[in-house]
């Protein structure tokens, strides 16, 4: 089926440190979001993006998505406290005029103070 | 943030036992979703609904029955589940593009 993976699984960075999160999907996507699981929280949107090898950044947050459209990065430069989550990337596939978003497995991220 | 209410926050009940799950959406979409969220399992989609229409049911079992009497409601009703049905359940609801999720329903079967 179609899949959405991300890597790594879990990160574990310095306070200060760069961060870094891979979503890979096995079929060409229409478009990728990122959504911000805070512990005990639920999902909130961070971005969208659509255009093949697009970059957009918020503040500390760079987002890219691949030139064939299969892969996209979430880079936080100098990670505080505040960034402490679950990362997840969400793939829209169409198939056949039917749109599914599709969730990627997240990347856990926890900072040492 | 209230855009989407979910109730009850936390349930625990047993296997033979018969609950609903709530969600209420107040933003005007026309989708909403319903969603599981388990430790092991990354967001796995249930049930998709568009303008009041299910349009997507993930292989759900049939001990999980959603309705949506209108577009701002969704409900989940369970009846005779499972242990391994004890996850955190979350709804959301969409116009066009982002997801706007509810808190969840932390669900507990014994």
């Amino acid at each position: 089926g179609q899949q959405v993976m991300q890597i790594p699984q879990y990160q574990h960075v310095q306070e200060g440190e760069d961060f870094t999160t891979y979503c890979n999907s096995s079929t060409t996507l229409s478009n990728i979001q990122w959504y911000k699981q805070r512990p005990g929280g639920h999902p909130v949107f961070l971005i969208q993006l659509v255009k093949s090898g697009e970059v957009k950044k918020q503040k500390r947050l760079t987002f890219q998505f691949g030139e064939a459209k299969k892969n996209s990065s979430l880079h936080i430069t100098a990670t505080q406290t505040t960034d402490v989550g679950t990362y997840f990337c969400a793939g829209r596939i169409s198939n056949f005029g039917n749109e599914k978003l599709t969730f990627g497995t997240g990347t856990r991220l926890t900072i040492i103070p | 943030e209230t855009g989407v209410t979910q109730t009850p926050r936390h349930l625990v009940m047993g296997m033979t036992n018969k609950k609903s799950l709530k969600c209420e959406q107040h933003l005007g979409h026309n989708a909403m979703y319903w969603y599981k969220q388990s430790a092991k399992k990354p967001l796995e989609l249930m049930f998709v609904y568009n303008f009041k229409e299910q349009t997507e049911n993930n292989s759900v079992p049939s001990r999980f029955s959603p309705e949506c009497p209108n577009s701002s409601h969704l409900f989940l009703h369970l009846h005779t589940l499972q242990p391994e049905d004890s996850a955190l359940y979350l709804c959301a609801s969409s116009q066009v593009g982002e997801q706007f999720f509810g808190p969840g329903t932390r669900l507990t079967v014994l």
